[in-house]
């Protein structure tokens, strides 16, 4: 009940199309779901995140679409650009003190210009 | 702000040595966390502080791995006896109020190779 499933591993998008990650989780006591954005050599950095209460949360580029009843959340990166290559990370935690982030295994996403 | 750092950057150890890595985390955080990243398992929690207190220790693998945190500015990560399957990027994050609202920092990690 404490996993978060990520899939794909990886992805290849051509320059300005659209690269969709997607996130599954099991605990329904989970309230907050961020993503983070991780470059070789250096720690995972947050990127965008969203609580339950909405469906959709966008910033830029960047949106993260969310479906309570299927327990499954995505990112969607529009217009991906070669600097977006990076490896990404779901994440999931309940709101309450005292508990941690459990992360995603990850996906690589590569960009090709 | 010089963010969440970490020393050393990479770490060579033989078997059976034993390792301790550190962490400085962002002045004002009360939480601080240790992760371990390999290809296999992705980024796994190991312990988890709160106001210098350890709070959940559960993804600790072993007696081998001890975490301290003697003062807010101060963490360490320590394996002894180190062996070859705990070659990772160990990362320490910092946050405020357990990142709910405003995420973790991670530093830059710890690349420890034991061979």
């Amino acid at each position: 009940q404490q996993q978060v499933k990520q899939s794909p591993q990886s992805l290849i998008v051509q320059k300005g199309g659209i690269s969709i990650i997607n996130c599954a989780y099991e605990n329904t006591a989970f309230d907050y779901f961020p993503w983070y954005q991780q470059f070789p050599g250096k720690g995972p950095a947050l990127l965008i995140a969203i609580r339950p209460d909405v469906s959709e949360k966008k910033e830029g580029r960047f949106t993260i679409s969310f479906n309570k009843s299927a327990k499954q959340f995505s990112l969607h990166i529009m217009d991906s650009q070669p600097g977006d290559s990076a490896t990404y990370f779901c994440a999931a935690s309940r709101r309450q003190a005292g508990t941690a982030l459990i992360f995603g295994k990850g996906t690589t996403l590569s960009v090709s210009s | 702000d010089a963010g969440v750092i970490q020393s050393p950057r990479h770490e060579v150890t033989e078997m059976g040595q034993e390792v301790t890595l550190r962490c400085k985390p962002i002045s004002g955080h009360n939480s601080l966390f240790w992760y371990r990243q390999t290809m296999m398992r992705g980024l796994e929690l190991l312990i988890y502080f709160n106001n210098n207190v350890p709070i959940d220790d559960s993804g600790m693998p072993e007696d081998r791995f001890s975490a301290k945190m003697p003062n807010a500015s101060f963490s360490t990560l320590k394996i002894q006896p180190s062996e070859p399957r705990d070659s990772a990027v160990y990362f320490c994050a910092s946050s405020q109020d357990a990142g709910k609202a405003y995420g973790y920092t991670f530093g830059s990690g710890t690349r420890l190779t034991v061979v």
